[in-house]
């Protein structure tokens, strides 16, 4: 079974700074992605960006990138020029993706984060 | 395209009674996956289905149950209602080898 760790509940940042989420894992498999979802107030859980665990390059989108330690199993978020829209709860989450295998999300536990003006 | 939809949104019943959440996926996605998520136990895996085949299940109750239909729509089905089942339910779509799930905006469900 996997685990997924975030062990920062809560977390803020003014706006326009840099702010970095920390996530571990834990699993025996070696294909696998690793996700982080953001959920704002409106509850809709909106994808943030993505890893596959076989490349070495670490995820970028816009102003959101990973830092993917896969002998470490460490997959924190940073998130640049923060803006107020960023607040939100983030999930980290895993999903193995041996072929033909169901797709399963297991998630962390959370971090809110607050962008201050 | 469109996105994930879930029908109803909201929704209060009374202990005893059962509910029935609908989700439609994202067009040309086959894989459904369902998720109930509360402030004790978190985002927690409910079942998964592709092509009108359960191909996993968490670990809940067998008062939770779901169906997929051949277009891909899916149903879960919650009998015999308990306080703790209140929550939000969300639904998820994922189609290509990729494997990335896309959620509804979820049903909240209070149960009085």
């Amino acid at each position: 079974a996997q685990t997924v760790t975030q062990s920062q509940p809560e977390m803020s940042v003014q706006e326009a700074e840099t702010v970095t989420l920390s996530c571990t894992y834990d699993t025996s498999e070696n294909n696998y992605y690793l996700f982080w979802y953001k959920q704002p107030p409106s509850r809709q859980m909106i994808l943030v960006i993505r890893q596959e665990a076989y490349k070495q390059q670490n995820a970028t989108e816009n102003r959101f990138s990973v830092n993917f330690q896969k002998a470490a199993k460490s997959f924190s978020l940073k998130i640049s020029d923060s803006q107020l829209g960023d607040t939100a709860m983030y999930f980290c989450a895993f999903m193995k993706t041996t072929s033909g295998s169901a797709r399963q999300l297991t998630f962390g536990s959370g971090t809110q984060l607050t962008v201050l003006p | 395209k469109a996105g994930v939809t879930q029908t109803p949104r909201y929704l209060i019943k009374t202990r005893g009674q059962q509910v029935t959440l609908s989700c439609s996926p994202i067009s040309g996605h086959r894989s459904v996956s369902w998720y109930q998520q509360t402030p004790g136990q978190g985002l927690q895996f409910l079942f998964e289905y592709f092509s009108e085949t359960q191909r996993n299940k968490g670990n809940f109750p067998g008062r939770f149950s779901g169906r997929q239909f051949s277009n891909s729509r899916s149903e879960m089905n919650v009998s015999t209602l308990e306080l703790g089942d209140s929550a939000l339910y969300l639904c998820a779509s994922s189609g290509g080898p990729a494997g990335t799930q896309y959620f509804g905006p979820g049903t909240r469900l209070l149960v009085l």
